[in-house]
């Protein structure tokens, strides 16, 4: 069935460097790739998304990358700061429009 | 715009109730999602709604249902709880034919 993993499960950085999460989707017929970040007693909050037809896309400190061929999609956060510090989960849609959400990656930035 | 609301906040039951949980979205949104999310099986979608039709189900038992209401404010139920119920309840809204969801905070169930 439809399935996203995400890695790593936890991050930790030191504030100023890079994050980088990974995910990878079964359903090649996925054509939308939202990433949300959900802090403590908060529901998800979007913060960029790609569709199929654009391989990058850049949002200030946040760019999200699409490789379709291998099914992969990337979220990176430059200039981390502590306030970046929260769960961040993907999510690919269906063809049948279903969000399919990867297990998130608890991201820690120590100050 | 105010956001996606759920009520109630927080909720304790017990085994074998039963539970109705509410969800407004963001005015003008037509379209209602709803999630189930655990510490164990992450954020997993359970219906949406548009225009007072599910449109989508996912994998879970007919002890969950829900419906919508013609002002788009959509409402779900689970019967007889069980102890794995426990989770926090996500509604998301979306406008028509757009694919972006906003979440709500969430309703916190607890069954015991």
């Amino acid at each position: 069935g439809e399935n996203v993993e995400q890695h790593p499960s936890t991050l930790s950085v030191q504030e100023g460097d890079s994050a980088v999460i990974k995910c990878t989707y079964s359903d090649s017929a996925s054509n939308y790739f939202p990433w949300y970040k959900q802090e403590l007693g908060k529901g998800p909050q979007l913060i960029i998304d790609i569709r199929s037809n654009v391989g990058e896309k850049k949002d200030q400190r946040i760019a999200v990358t699409l490789n379709k061929t291998a099914k992969h999609f990337s979220l990176h956060i430059t200039e981390t700061q502590p306030e970046d510090s929260a769960v961040y989960f993907c999510a690919a849609r269906a063809m049948g429009g279903k969000l399919i959400f990867g297990q998130g990656t608890e991201l820690s930035v120590k100050p | 715009k105010a956001g996606v609301t759920q009520t109630p906040r927080y909720l304790i039951k017990t085994r074998g109730q039963q539970v109705t949980l509410s969800c407004s979205p963001i005015s003008g949104h037509r379209s209602v999602s709803w999630y189930q999310q655990t510490p164990g099986q992450g954020l997993q979608f359970l219906f949406e709604y548009f225009s007072e039709t599910q449109r989508n189900k996912g994998n879970f038992p007919g002890r969950f249902s829900g419906r919508q209401f013609s002002n788009s404010r959509s409402e779900m139920n689970v019967s007889t709880l069980e102890l794995g119920d426990s989770a926090l309840y996500l509604c998301a809204s979306s406008s028509r034919g757009a694919e972006t969801q906003y979440f709500g905070p969430g309703t916190r169930l607890l069954v015991l």
